[in-house]
């Protein structure tokens, strides 16, 4: 079975650019998360859809950052403009979630972004 | 306070020995608690999840938790250089419906 697809994996870009990455998560799995990884911070939680409706996006940094789920087998997630401050590597994750249970989360292989 | 600490590391372990990761969480009504392994340069891997007081053991991997201290530790018995990773620690957040907050992680070093 194939994993949590993301796209692409590596990004190089100038400030001011507009930055699109994308993420087909498991099939079958009606959750999808956006996380963030730097050294500094770890890994923190920018949005996460259930069944394509976003629950939380209190994670999201600022308006410059914005994120879709359109159907159930696709995200994007938008940064505009972009600034250096952003380089880091960013996560999808996807799990299925049945009642009350926190399910176990998969993760994509990440897109590393640079922003110069 | 942080919803989820654990110490950075490095933990140095000799091969063989069992390395001991530890994890505690500030949110008295979290049910659910997972380890994820992240090599360098690759993804976070769910290696253990673990939802009731007690111990869980998945091969050379024992989970322990107790909810009434807040803590959850991970032991890996007869540690394999292949074991060096970090190792995150995610707990679910209250209200937080499927949403889990991870550890900063604690880095493993088996030392051959």
């Amino acid at each position: 079975d194939a994993g949590v697809i993301q796209s692409p994996r590596h990004e190089v870009t100038e400030m001011g650019q507009e930055v699109t990455l994308r993420c087909k998560p498991i099939s079958g799995h009606n959750s999808l998360f956006w996380y963030r990884q730097t050294m500094m911070r770890g890994l923190e939680l920018l949005i996460y859809f259930n069944n394509n409706v976003p629950i939380d996006d209190s994670g999201m940094p600022e308006d410059r950052f914005s994120a879709k789920m359109p159907n159930a087998s696709f995200s994007t997630l938008k940064i505009q403009p972009s600034e250096p401050r952003d380089s880091a590597v960013y996560f999808c994750a996807s799990s299925f979630s049945s009642g009350h249970r926190h399910n176990e989360q998969f993760f994509g292989p990440g897109t590393r972004l640079t922003v110069l | 306070q942080k919803e989820v600490e654990q110490n950075s590391g490095p933990l140095s372990v000799p091969e063989g020995a069992i390395a001991s990761l530890n994890c505690t969480y500030s949110d008295r009504v979290s049910q659910s608690f997972f380890w994820y392994r992240q090599y360098s340069g690759k993804s976070p891997e769910l290696i253990m999840s673990i939802y009731s007081n007690g111990d869980k053991e998945d091969g050379r991997f024992t989970a322990q938790l107790n909810k009434a201290s807040q803590y959850v530790s991970l032991l890996i018995r007869d540690s394999q250089p292949s074991d060096s990773a970090t190792y995150l620690c995610a707990v679910n957040v209250a209200g937080g419906y499927q949403k889990v907050t991870f550890g900063i992680g604690t880095k493993l070093q088996v030392i051959p």
